[in-house]
Order: C-alpha cells, then sequence, then structure tokens
C-alpha cells in the first residue's frame, strides 16, 4: 500500500526557516516523481515545487521561488521541502503527492498534509 | 505559464442530479488534464487523468471529456458522497496549475 507521511509542519515567525519532510513507502521511491502542493486556509490547491525521480530537475512556483528548496533522499525514501524567509502568505497546508510515472503524469497519491504557520 | 479558469464556482444541485463542471486552459494542453475531488479535512483525491481516463476505483457515474483548453467533468447522478471541491489541474510541463475549483453543495 503506497503511504506518504508528511511532518515538520509548525508555528514559525516571518523571515524564518523550516523543514518539511514526507517519508514514502509501499512503492519504489526512485522510481517516480513528487510534488510539493499547498493550501492556504479556505483557499484552493496551489502547486509548490515538483522533483524528477533521481533528483536531478526540479521546479518551482514563482510565488517560492529562490525561498524554498526541494529535494529528496532515495536511500531513505524521503522527500523534502526546504523553506526559508517564510511570509505570512506561506500559511498553508503542505501535502506531499506522488506523480504516476510517465512524463505528463498526474499525482495519483497524496499525503494528509502538515500544517505551516507563519506569525509573529 | 497556464491559466485554468473552472466554471461556475459553486453548484447547488440536489442527490440524483448531474453535475457538470468546466475547466478552460488559457492555451492549448492537449489531453493533459486532471481532475481531483477533495472533501473537507482530506487531502485531494485523483479522480480522472488524461481528461477522460478514470482513475482505479472511481465509479462510473464520474466521466472526464475534452481536449485543447475546454474540458468537462461530469457527474452523472450525484450520490450524497460527491458533495464536495473539484480541482482541474494541467500536466504539461512545469510549472504545473490549477483552476480555482468548483464547490458542489447540496441544494
Amino acid at each position: 500500500e503506497v503511504q506518504l507521511l508528511e511532518s515538520g509542519g509548525d508555528m514559525v515567525q516571518p523571515g524564518g526557516s523550516l523543514r518539511l519532510s514526507c517519508a514514502a513507502s509501499g512503492f519504489n521511491f526512485e522510481d517516480y516523481a513528487m510534488n510539493w502542493v499547498r493550501q492556504a486556509p479556505g483557499k484552493g490547491l496551489e502547486w509548490v515545487s515538483s522533483i524528477s525521480g533521481y533528483g536531478d530537475k526540479s521546479a518551482y512556483a514563482d510565488s517560492v521561488k529562490g525561498r524554498f528548496t526541494i529535494s529528496r533522499d532515495n536511500s531513505k525514501n524521503a522527500l523534502y521541502l526546504q523553506m526559508s524567509s517564510v511570509r505570512a502568505d506561506d500559511t498553508a497546508m503542505y501535502y506531499c503527492a506522488r506523480d504516476q510515472r510517465g512524463y505528463n503524469r498526474p499525482s495519483d497519491h497524496w499525503g494528509q498534509g502538515t500544517l505551516v504557520t507563519v506569525s509573529s | 505559464e497556464i491559466v485554468l479558469t473552472q466554471s461556475p464556482a459553486t453548484l447547488s444541485l440536489s442527490p440524483g442530479q448531474r453535475a457538470i463542471v468546466s475547466c478552460r486552459a488559457s492555451q492549448s494542453i492537449g489531453t493533459f488534464l486532471a481532475w481531483y475531488q477533495q472533501k473537507p479535512g482530506q487531502a485531494p483525491r485523483l479522480l480522472i487523468y488524461d481528461a477522460s481516463n478514470r482513475a482505479t476505483g472511481i465509479p462510473a457515474r464520474f466521466s472526464g471529456s475534452g481536449s485543447g483548453t475546454d474540458f468537462t467533468l461530469s457527474i452523472s447522478s450525484l450520490e450524497p458522497e460527491d458533495f464536495a471541491v473539484y480541482y482541474c489541474q494541467e500536466r504539461t510541463n512545469w510549472p504545473l496549475t490549477f483552476g480555482g475549483g468548483t464547490r458542489v453543495e447540496i441544494k
């Protein structure tokens, strides 16, 4: 059974840093691209970042480019999101999501999310 | 960046009725479109991929159609568990985008 378990969400002050983790199990992790998607309270879904299976390619939304870094450790079946210079509008539930194998594939498994609150 | 516009924002229907949700892309995306369902307090769930393929375990009352810039999600006969928010997402290239969402609520 595919499982994705996010952790690391917390309350952080504006300008601070936080690292989110996503522990994956039930599939061959390095075969799949992974994503971070967030949802601000009462708002819609926003794609944040994606990374290829081997970790050699990644992309970011303009809203987080230069502040967030996606990475993965295939030996640990783990996905990460390093957040720095956080702002109030980064407050959201952060989901990790696995893409189907192949190119241009949708996200077929999602974790339950971890909550990040940016507040002084 | 591709912009996805969903309509309507809210759909008020009764159980048993048919729901139709639209998603329009700002440029052609072929059939690289997915639909997700999200219920309160839950993660999104993949319903439809490649515009018209149902994901594993999704009931046949859900169907998707369209190509290019205009797409539709249809629910043939609403069940109580179908009242939720629905999002489209384009899957051409990074960066990816979601539509703004359509809430299907009980009338």
